[in-house]
C-alpha cells in the first residue's frame, strides 16, 4: 500500500524566511502528486498538482514543488514566506491506476512568526 | 471554478439518532466522490469512495452499515450517521473528483455526538 510521510510536523519561520517542506511517498509506479493547504477554521485547498512533464510545478501564493522520482520526493518551498502562509499542508499521492483514492501524508503545520 | 460544499457545517445531536451530510459540487459534475474523517490535529482519513449510481466502497474498519453513502446524482451524494454515538464525534469531509484527476474539498461538517 501506499504510504506517505512528512517528517516535519511543525515548522515555525519569520517572515521572509525561506521553507521547504518534505515530502515522500512509497510507490515505486507511475503517481500523481497533490499539496493541499488547510488554513486554520478553513477547508482543504489546493496549491499544486503533478501529473507529468517539467518536475518543477508552480502553484498559487508563490508555492512551488519538485517531483524527485529517485528520491521519491515532492517537496513544497516557497522563496519568502508571510504571516498568512500560517496553516496545515498536507501532501498527497495517488497511484495513477485510474484509482482516484488520495493517500495523504499527517500533515506539516507552519507557524510564520511576524 | 471547483467548488464543493457541504450541508450542515455542524451539527449536534442525540446519541442514537441518525444524520445526514451533504456533499455537492457546484460548479462541475462529479462521478466519484469521497468521504473521510479527520481527527484533531491529524490528517484525513479516507471512509469510502462514492460513485454516482452504483455501491460505495469502504475503506477497511469502516462500517458499511453505519455510515451509509448515496450517489443520487452527479453533483450530490450523502453520508448518512445512523445510530449515531460520542465516538462517532469528529469533522466529515467530502471532497470530489473533477475529470478523474484532482479532488476539490469541502468545507467540512462538525459532528457532535451527545
Amino acid at each position: 500500500a501506499q504510504s506517505v510521510s512528512q517528517h516535519n510536523h511543525h515548522v515555525i519561520l519569520s517572515e521572509a524566511a525561506s521553507l521547504e517542506l518534505g515530502c515522500n511517498y512509497s510507490y515505486g509506479g507511475t503517481v500523481n502528486l497533490f499539496w493541499y493547504v488547510q488554513y486554520p477554521g478553513q477547508h482543504l485547498q489546493l496549491l499544486l498538482k503533478y501529473f507529468s512533464g517539467d518536475p518543477l510545478v508552480k502553484g498559487i501564493k508563490g508555492f512551488e514543488a519538485e517531483f524527485i522520482k529517485s528520491k521519491f520526493s515532492f517537496n513544497l518551498r516557497k522563496p519568502s514566506v508571510q504571516w498568512s502562509d500560517t496553516a496545515e499542508y498536507f501532501c498527497a499521492v495517488n497511484d495513477n491506476f485510474g484509482n482516484e483514492k488520495l493517500t495523504f501524508g499527517t500533515g506539516t503545520r507552519l507557524t510564520i512568526i511576524p | 471554478g471547483a467548488v464543493v460544499s457541504q450541508h450542515p457545517s455542524r451539527v449536534i445531536c442525540k446519541s442514537g439518532t441518525s444524520v445526514k451530510i451533504e456533499c455537492r459540487s457546484l460548479d462541475f459534475q462529479a462521478t466519484t466522490m469521497f468521504w473521510y474523517r479527520q481527527f484533531p490535529k491529524q490528517s484525513l482519513m479516507l471512509m469510502a469512495t462514492s460513485n454516482e449510481g452504483s455501491k460505495a466502497t469502504y475503506e477497511q474498519g469502516v462500517e458499511k452499515d453505519k455510515f451509509l453513502i448515496n450517489h443520487a446524482s452527479l453533483t450530490l451524494s450523502t453520508l448518512t450517521v445512523t445510530s449515531a454515538h460520542p465516538e462517532d464525534s469528529s469533522f466529515y469531509i467530502c471532497s470530489a473528483d473533477q475529470e478523474g484527476k484532482t479532488q476539490y474539498f469541502g468545507p467540512g461538517t462538525r459532528l457532535l455526538v451527545l
